[in-house]
């Protein structure tokens, strides 16, 4: 069965420092693949997708997450952190036809940020 | 453009009563889908809906259902409420299906 998995579930860094976070995915085919954060309280906000090509995509607020199709992972990076990123992170996989597809989340990684 | 729009935000029922929750979709996407996310938990896919069908649904009982209106709005219901049914209940839109998906806020249930 397709899967998820965010093998963090917390992690804590200081503002400024750099940023890694984790995400392994099972899926036979070809995987589209998202990266979306969540406040306190709030929706998801999508932070960047992959679809095909360059495997190094960027996103918004300074986030980029590299493709490792032989690591089954697409882990999401950024160079310095800031306190406002302190959330929730949740990767996602679509599974299906391109008629059904549906998201697969992981179990979210919590990020604190230390002053 | 418009973004999602998810009404009530805060809903408290009592259990074993039923509850109708709303979505809007962003303007010009047809395909609308149904999470439902648990404390402490990643979202967990419930159903979709594409043109007013439904084409798609998780591991999730018959008293969840739903409906997609012409103008792509959506509805979720749930029947005989339970305890574990409170959670963050999440709709998303998309253009095309399976593909960049916009979540609204959500909307926090309650079940006492």
């Amino acid at each position: 069965a397709q899967s998820v998995t965010q093998p963090d579930i917390h992690i804590t860094v200081s503002e400024g420092a750099s940023l890694e976070l984790r995400c392994n995915y099972s899926y036979g085919a070809t995987p589209y693949l998202f990266w979306y954060v969540q406040s306190p309280g709030q929706g998801l906000q999508l932070l960047l997708k992959y679809f095909s090509g360059d495997t190094l995509v960027q996103g918004i607020k300074g986030f980029e997450a590299e493709f490792k199709r032989s690591q089954s992972s697409f882990n999401l990076r950024k160079p310095s952190v800031h306190w406002s990123d302190a959330a929730e992170y949740f990767c996602a996989v679509v599974t299906g036809s391109s008629n059904t597809g549906k998201l697969i989340f992981g179990q979210g990684t919590t990020l604190q940020v230390k002053p | 453009e418009t973004g999602v729009t998810q009404s009530p935000t805060h809903l408290i029922k009592t259990r074993g009563q039923q509850v109708t929750l709303r979505c809007s979709s962003q303007s010009g996407h047809n395909t609308v889908s149904w999470y439902q996310q648990a404390l402490g938990q990643g979202p967990q896919f419930i159903f979709q809906y594409y043109r007013e069908e439904e084409n798609g649904r998780g591991n999730f009982p018959p008293r969840f259902s739903g409906l997609q209106f012409p103008n792509y709005s959506s509805e979720l219901n749930v029947n005989a409420l339970e305890l574990d049914d409170s959670a963050l209940y999440l709709c998303a839109s998309s253009l095309v299906l399976g593909y960049g998906y916009t979540f609204g806020s959500g909307t926090r249930l309650t079940v006492v």
